[in-house]
């Protein structure tokens, strides 16, 4: 199965300010996507990473505020722009390697004073 | 969109059986059934699918009924390591499959 790392795994940041999120997997993925977890809350999907092109977007994420890049086939990254305390949430990134179900990462906990 | 509804929580007592429900009666003929869990302070971690027949696995069996409106994660023998939330999950495909977690059901092992 693959291996995917996230980093930072966890960072407290000041209002106003952006934090880009990386996200590495050890094997070539097919699809890659973000997911936001709230406190106490399930994950929600944020957006599919697409290779070479613009993130597609699920109902309620912009790209203003959560741009994606995904430059090559094992690497994608997640910007938090312009940072609210709402935004303190657990940020996951997931991909899938060949026809197998989705693997995720552990999340970078994301506090916004 | 196929959803999926789930009891928000269950006890088990540690070296029993546990199965957990699933209720997905607007599933289409081509939706598979997957289960996820996610362990405190972890990602979702992978654990079984299905489409039609039961499955097996090292971690669980998966329990389809003959309608597949409903569906049964059985773990064997619950140890407090499988306390987590679970989550069944119908991938939509919208130019890929892409998962939409519902709440999930908390399980609680008790030694």
């Amino acid at each position: 199965s693959a291996v995917i790392s996230q980093k930072p795994s966890r960072d407290i940041c000041q209002r106003g300010t952006s934090l880009t999120i990386q996200c590495q997997v050890d094997s070539q993925v097919t699809m890659m996507f973000w997911y936001r977890q709230q406190p106490g809350q399930s994950l929600t999907l944020i957006a599919t990473a697409n290779q070479g092109s613009e993130a597609t977007y699920e109902s309620g994420f912009v790209i203003d505020k959560f741009p994606i890049s995904r430059p090559n086939l094992t690497f994608s990254t997640l910007t938090v722009s312009n940072m609210s305390p709402e935004d303190s949430s657990i940020y996951l990134c997931s991909a899938v390697v060949g026809g197998q179900p989705q693997h995720f990462g552990d999340g970078t906990r994301l506090s916004i004073l | 969109d196929a959803k999926t509804t789930q009891p928000n929580s269950m006890e088990s007592n540690e070296e029993e059986p546990v199965h957990l429900p699933c209720n997905h009666s607007t599933i289409s003929g081509t939706d598979y059934i997957h289960w996820y869990r996610q362990l405190p302070s972890q990602g979702p971690e992978y654990v079984i699918h299905g489409l039609t027949s039961n499955v097996n696995n090292r971690m669980a069996s998966l329990a389809i009924a003959e309608d597949r409106k409903s569906s049964t994660l059985i773990l064997h023998r619950a140890t407090l390591r499988d306390a987590a939330v679970y989550y069944c999950i119908l991938p939509i495909f919208s130019g890929t499959y892409k998962y939409i977690f519902g709440t999930g059901t908390r399980l609680k092992v008790l030694a």
